[in-house]
């Protein structure tokens, strides 16, 4: 699976979006881009995922680059709630395969 | 619906001791995945099962780590003769097909004395 590199921590403003980058230079063309995100004290929480397109839920929006290179989740509107550790990770969408964390990205959300 | 629960969710044990650590999957999902998280760092992967078959076991890190899951349901994680480097969380997660994302148990904090 291809690695993915995100920074060690982010500070955002509760209200305002928050930006979480994630490179994955070395992703092959049918692993997909996950994102789950883990609060403390909890296990991680699937967020979204995508292959090509840009992708949107309730909790969040997916902007992959048309390279594939890289990617950025999107948080609308931050709430203190928010403030966990987000990973990204690449991998292939099949049955049993087992999702490879990296460090992920500490995000504060302040007042 | 019910989520993936996972008990007890704290275990203190004494260097040596046996443990075991229960997994109750989400109903139906026939993916179970078991993962150890040390303080500090990122979940690793441990070992995979499908139904009753374990169908990878490269992340376990010893012959002391031993899972099971005897009737596709609920799942077993034993750790024979803990160590210290044995300490942190395990965690259980289930997805089912058409491959699906996986939803993740609340983890079992390991202490070993």
């Amino acid at each position: 699976d291809a690695k993915t590199t995100q920074p060690p921590s982010m500070d955002c403003a509760e209200g305002r979006a928050a930006n979480l980058p994630c490179n994955h230079s070395t992703i092959s063309g049918n692993e997909y881009v996950y994102w789950y995100r883990q609060i403390h004290s909890q296990g991680p929480q699937y967020i979204i995922h995508g292959l090509k397109n840009n992708e949107t839920n309730e909790m969040a929006s997916l902007i992959i680059t048309e390279d594939r290179k890289s990617s950025t989740l999107i948080l609308p509107h931050a709430t203190l709630r928010d403030t966990a550790v987000y990973y990204c990770i690449v991998g292939y969408n099949n049955a049993g395969n087992m999702l490879t964390f990296g460090g992920g990205t500490r995000l504060m959300v302040k007042p | 619906g019910a989520g993936v629960s996972q008990s007890p969710r704290y275990k203190v044990a004494k260097r040596g001791q046996d443990v075991a650590l229960r997994c109750d999957p989400i109903s139906g999902h026939v993916s179970l995945f078991w993962y150890q998280q040390a303080l500090g760092q990122g979940p690793e992967f441990l070992t995979y099962f499908q139904n009753e078959a374990q169908l990878d076991k490269s992340g376990l890190p010893s012959d002391r780590f031993f899972a099971e899951r005897p009737e596709g349901s609920v799942s077993t994680l034993k750790i024979q003769r803990t160590q210290q480097e044995d300490s942190a969380v395990y965690l259980c997660a289930s997805s089912s097909p058409p491959p699906d994302t996986q939803y993740f148990g609340p983890g079992t904090r390991l202490t070993v004395l």
